[in-house]
């Protein structure tokens, strides 16, 4: 089975701080895509960033890196100098190549409150 | 402006009932999706479409159907058959599925449905 875990329902950060946004997941493959999505009060869902599985280097987006761990099987997003619009929903999830599943499967999401 | 149209925003429905959500797309994407939003709860895959007149169940696609007559359009129908309707419902598209390996997954603003 694959599954993500996201153990922290809410978060909540001062502004112009930073702040790590856990993920875990479990999965038997060794090719896969991780995702953060982003998903604000409008409900729309966008994608913030993406980490290939065989890339050892972290990716990064502008605020917004991560911290990918594959032997721990963890993916944490960490948000730099946080602005109020980062206020969100925060969805980790993955994507697995070789099943070939044509599915994210998601985790359960960290809503991120800005403090002004 | 180039997007994903949902509509209704907000539907009631009573039991027994059947409903239809809309899901229209000006970005010239082969693939659509539908995936079920509930508290406490990630995203899950209901159906899938990599191409016109033809669509794929996901992981819960019980109790709900789908059509894919036009590349702009993929409607989902919430039957009768479906025990506990009562969530939040996300179309997505992407250019192709193997774009979706990518992340890039183009999300409308949702449909939230009430079974009273």
């Amino acid at each position: 089975a694959q599954t993500v875990t996201q153990s922290q329902p809410e978060m909540s950060v001062q502004e112009a701080e930073t702040v790590t946004l856990s993920c875990t997941y479990d999965t038997s493959e060794s090719d896969y895509y991780l995702f953060w999505y982003k998903q604000p009060p409008s409900r729309q869902m966008i994608l913030v960033i993406r980490q290939e599985a065989y890339k050892q280097q972290n990716a990064t987006e502008n605020r917004f890196s991560v911290n990918f761990q594959k032997a721990a099987k963890s993916f944490s997003l960490k948000i730099s100098d946080s602005q109020l619009g980062d206020a969100a929903m925060y969805f980790c999830a993955y994507y697995p190549l070789q099943t070939g599943a044509n599915n994210l499967f998601f985790g359960t999401g960290t809503r991120l409150t800005v403090i002004p | 402006d180039g997007g994903i149209t949902q509509s209704p925003k907000y539907l009631f429905r009573k039991e027994g009932q059947n409903v239809t959500l809309s899901c229209e797309q000006n970005l010239n994407h082969d693939a659509m999706y539908w995936y079920r939003q509930d508290p406490g709860q990630g995203l899950r895959l209901i159906y899938y479409s990599q191409i016109v007149n033809d669509f794929q169940k996901g992981d819960i696609a019980e109790g709900y159907s789908v059509s894919r007559e036009k590349k702009e359009s993929f409607p989902l129908t919430v039957t009768s058959a479906q025990k506990n309707p009562t969530a939040f419902y996300l179309c997505a598209s992407s250019i192709d599925v193997l774009a979706a390996n990518t992340g890039e997954l183009f999300f409308g603003e949702g449909s939230r449905l009430t079974v009273l």
